[in-house]
């Protein structure tokens, strides 16, 4: 079984200071790890995934993410946050041999000015 | 660009109707996903497709069926609404090789009354 845990609902932090959304895993296998991120009345926009190599990968929107194997987590950071930053994202991880993916629960990020 | 379209964004209907949700796939992907979105709880799967006529039940079956009968196109099908099933569903669609992320519409949010 593979599982994804957002512990963080809200992060709210202020314009132009750094931001991190958390996450952890567990697959049984090797893990492909997603982030998505989801405007108001929007379907969700890919943003950046790890699947092998370097541990730290670059996305859209100035963002990037982490892969720690020892912690299991995918952090997802961006070095100064943006008001228009501000929307719902979700990480998501599959196993290897997998269609499916597994969706956290979401953390919504409030920018403010 | 990838485009994933959804036949409505609001759908209101009454208890015991019978709702048709389309999604339609530009890219000739293989695999295609429906979820159901709810706050707290993330996106949950609720069938996948990974070729024509075929079909595979995700986490969440049940009250739901689905119908591909051609590459680009997959319907969700909940044979009498009833009013747990008022949500956001997202379409969703991929390629068959491993690494390639999914790709959502913009979602439908269905109203059952």
């Amino acid at each position: 079984a593979q599982s994804v845990a957002q512990p963080e609902d809200q992060v709210n932090v202020a314009e132009g200071n750094p931001l991190t959304v958390k996450c952890t895993y567990s697959v049984s296998g090797n893990p492909y790890l997603f982030w998505y991120v989801q405007y108001p009345n929007r379907g969700l926009q890919f943003l950046l995934k790890y699947i092998t190599g370097d541990n730290l990968v670059k996305g859209s929107y100035g963002f990037e993410a982490e892969f720690n194997k020892s912690q299991t987590s995918f952090h997802l950071k961006k070095p100064s946050a943006l008001v228009s930053d501000s929307a719902l994202y979700f990480c998501a991880v599959r196993d290897w041999n997998d269609y499916k993916l597994s969706f956290g629960a979401g953390t919504t990020v409030t920018v403010r000015a | 660009d990838v485009k994933v379209t959804q036949s409505s964004r609001y759908l209101v209907k009454r208890t015991g109707e019978k709702v048709f949700l389309e999604c339609v796939q530009d890219m000739d992907h293989e695999n295609m996903f429906w979820y159901r979105q709810d706050p707290g709880l993330g996106l949950r799967l609720i069938y996948f497709s990974y070729d024509v006529k075929m079909k595979e039940k995700g986490d969440i079956p049940e009250g739901y069926s689905v119908s591909r009968e051609k590459k680009e196109r997959f319907s969700l099908i909940l044979e009498s609404a009833s009013t747990n099933q008022t949500s956001m569903y997202l379409c969703a669609s991929s390629h068959s090789r491993e690494t390639y992320e999914q790709y959502f519409g913009p979602g439908t949010r269905l109203t059952v009354t």
